[in-house]
């Protein structure tokens, strides 16, 4: 079976420190990679997505990057935080199948700025 | 543009039925998902809808209407560890990768 890790769990960082959130994927190949962001009582808004390695699109001008050195590695950075950066960080990944694709997600890291 | 519309919140008691609108506007259409989500945790895969008609999985149903885009999330026998945030999402199209998000609804369930 499936199974997604997201590290750290927490994170409380400085403004204007740097960010590197990391995803892997377990039982699956060449999935498809996102990464959303939660801000406190709100939706999801989709950060990047990737089809495969080296791939990415921005969904979202912004001060974040992302990165897929390996098919299941997934990586969220960013040079100078902000505070609107907080918020609850999520990545997920899909797969098509003869029945759809459907997205399951990791189990999130909360960071906060200060 | 991509919309997703639901309601903010609902409350309900235990034991009863609730039903959770859904309306969508986007640029295409290759499916509808459901997920709950708990406070502090990351949202979990219910249900998927890609045909018109209700699709039942236990307690939990979800319906989908195409033409008029809207669908429904009806759980029933609530219990108190259904409060959640419910979010539906869409797949706008088989050539996107990315799936659009409604705002979630945010379901209390009282005893």
């Amino acid at each position: 079976s499936q199974t997604i890790h997201q590290w750290p769990a927490t994170l409380v960082q400085p403004v204007g420190s740097p960010l590197s959130l990391e995803c892997t994927v377990e039982g699956t190949s060449n999935p498809n990679l996102y990464w959303y962001r939660q801000a406190a009582g709100r939706g999801l808004q989709l950060l990047f997505y990737s089809v495969g390695i080296g791939q990415i699109s921005s969904e979202v001008p912004q001060n974040l990057s992302a990165s897929r050195p390996q098919d299941r590695q997934f990586i969220l950075s960013s040079k100078k935080l902000l505070l609107s950066d907080s918020g609850f960080y999520l990545c997920a990944w899909s797969f098509a199948t003869l029945e759809g694709e459907t997205q399951y997600f990791g189990p999130g890291t909360r960071l906060l700025v200060l | 543009g991509q919309n997703i519309d639901q309601p903010t919140e609902m409350t309900a008691t235990e034991g009863a039925i609730v039903q959770i609108n859904c309306t969508y506007q986007t640029s295409g259409f290759n499916g509808l998902f459901w997920y709950q989500q708990h406070a502090g945790e990351a949202p979990t895969f219910l249900s998927y809808n890609v045909l018109d008609g209700l699709e039942e999985k236990g307690r939990f149903s979800s319906f989908l209407s195409r033409s008029k885009g809207y669908s429904y999330l009806l759980l029933k026998e609530l219990q108190m560890k259904d409060s959640a945030s419910y979010l539906c999402a869409v797949r706008p199209g088989p050539y996107g990768q990315n799936f659009v998000f409604g705002p979630g609804t945010r379901l209390s369930v009282l005893p």
